[in-house]
């Protein structure tokens, strides 16, 4: 089954402590991408990757990070979360054109 | 910039009521037009597309039209169903390899 894998679902974690969510796809897309969803403000852009060892910043990267080494993984990592990264975020993946994004089914981080 | 404005929320209907769900955006291109649906719990999921002036996107009975001279790409379904309660959220993008611009998404209630 084509899909975008996350994980975790869900995760409460301490100011400061680093963590990585995870990102996974299994449709061999080149373009991957990190956004968040925040109540009122729909969904804001963190990174994106064009393809491995090509990433670039969206609308809100700071406090975030990414890496892509393999095609298939794109994680996300706070080194240093704060509470206002509190979010659910959101992986996906596409093929360039005209071509809608596979989402993963989302990670609800709370920073407290 | 790039931007959608889509109709606030949310939007209660009877059954097999008639829906529509405006969605008007500014491009500093030519623009690809999406609306994507969420499910509680889950993540987006494409729901139909459009990528030139006057096409029209339909899926599970739903359908939008690509309005170039308005700008406007207003989500339509002649009757909806309990299952169709939903985030609905417009988006767009401009290039094959440029980032997925998201409205603030259109909570829809069904009731029985």
């Amino acid at each position: 089954e084509a899909q975008v894998t996350q994980n975790p679902r869900y995760l409460i974690t301490v100011t400061g402590k680093k963590l990585t969510v995870t990102c996974s796809q299994n449709m061999n897309h080149e373009y991957m991408s990190w956004y968040r969803q925040d109540p009122g403000l729909g969904l804001r852009q963190i990174y994106y990757s064009m393809n491995v060892e090509v990433t670039d910043k969206g609308d809100v990267p700071e406090g975030y990070k990414v890496s892509r080494k393999e095609k298939r993984n794109f994680p996300l990592i706070l080194e240093s979360p704060s509470p206002n990264q509190t979010s659910l975020y959101f992986c996906a993946s596409r093929v360039p054109g005209g071509y809608g994004y596979t989402f993963g089914s989302g990670t609800r981080l709370t920073v407290v | 910039g790039d931007s959608v404005t889509q109709m606030e929320g949310p939007v209660t209907l009877s059954e097999e009521a008639f829906l529509t769900i405006n969605c008007t955006y500014t491009a500093t291109g030519y623009p690809s037009l999406f609306w994507y649906v969420q499910y509680p719990g889950e993540g987006l999921q494409l729901l139909l597309k459009a990528t030139k002036a006057d096409d029209k996107g339909s899926n599970k009975g739903f359908e939008a039209t690509y309005r170039k001279e308005t700008t406007s790409f207003h989500l339509e379904k002649g009757s909806v169903q309990v299952s169709d309660s939903a985030v609905y959220f417009c988006a767009l993008r401009v290039g094959g390899y440029q980032k997925v611009t998201f409205g603030t998404g259109t909570k829809l209630q069904v009731i029985p």
